[in-house]
């Protein structure tokens, strides 16, 4: 079945420093691909997104590029900041009726001063 | 524009006391709507989903119960919970193509 694998964290970082977040999936067709964070006690929120191979999604200074012959999505920000900290899933929905979609197991990101 | 609404934000409840949490979406008609169960420090679990009024599909046997009243309602329900239903939980609907959601600002349960 469908999958997503993204890097385990917890990952740290100074203020400032370059941030890649892997993430690779399994899916049969051409799924859409999602970046989500969570600040804490908070919900999701829709971070970015991809509807096809090749589209870069970008938002706040976040990118990921929909690489269909690696099959990878991952989360890059040139300059991280404080505010960053929280925690990132990476997500594929697929074509199910019910549009379920299938997260990763997040990754925890603290940026220090 | 849309918007999904939880409540309570938080709760604590004794085992073995009966469980209601309520999400509501506005701003769209006959949504996708999905429980999700986030236990501490862990990722989310799709515990129900529903596709229209009266329509439940469980992902995962549990002692918790959902239901769909109306188009834009959504309730997880317990008869009797357990410590291990303790957790952040989170409602969310579904846009069409490509399929993203939404999620609510959650309701954290504890079970003491």
């Amino acid at each position: 079945g469908d999958s997503v694998t993204q890097m385990e964290g917890p990952v740290t970082l100074s203020e400032e420093a370059f941030l890649t977040i892997n993430c690779t999936y399994t899916a049969t067709g051409y799924p859409s691909l999602f970046w989500y964070v969570q600040y804490p006690g908070e919900g999701l929120q829709l971070l970015l997104k991809a509807t096809k191979a090749d589209d870069k999604g970008s938002n706040k200074g976040f990118e990921a590029t929909y690489r269909k012959e690696t099959t990878s999505f991952h989360l890059e920000k040139g300059s991280v900041q404080v505010s960053d900290s929280a925690v990132y899933f990476c997500a594929l929905s697929g074509y199910s009726s019910a549009s379920k979609i299938i997260f990763g197991s997040g990754t925890r990101l603290s940026i220090r001063p | 524009s849309q918007t999904i609404h939880q409540w309570p934000a938080t709760l604590v409840q004794p085992v073995g006391s009966p469980l209601s949490l309520e999400c509501t979406v506005e701003g769209t008609s006959n949504p996708n709507l999905y429980w999700y169960r986030q236990a501490a420090g862990r990722g989310l679990q799709l515990l129900f989903y529903s596709v229209g009024i009266g329509q439940i599909s469980s992902e995962v046997p549990q002692n918790l119960s959902a239901s769909r009243p109306q188009d834009r309602q959504f309730i997880l329900s317990s008869k009797k919970l357990l410590l291990s239903d303790s957790g952040f939980y989170l409602c969310a609907w579904v846009r069409d193509r490509p399929y993203e959601q939404y999620f609510g600002p959650g309701t954290r349960l504890t079970v003491t």
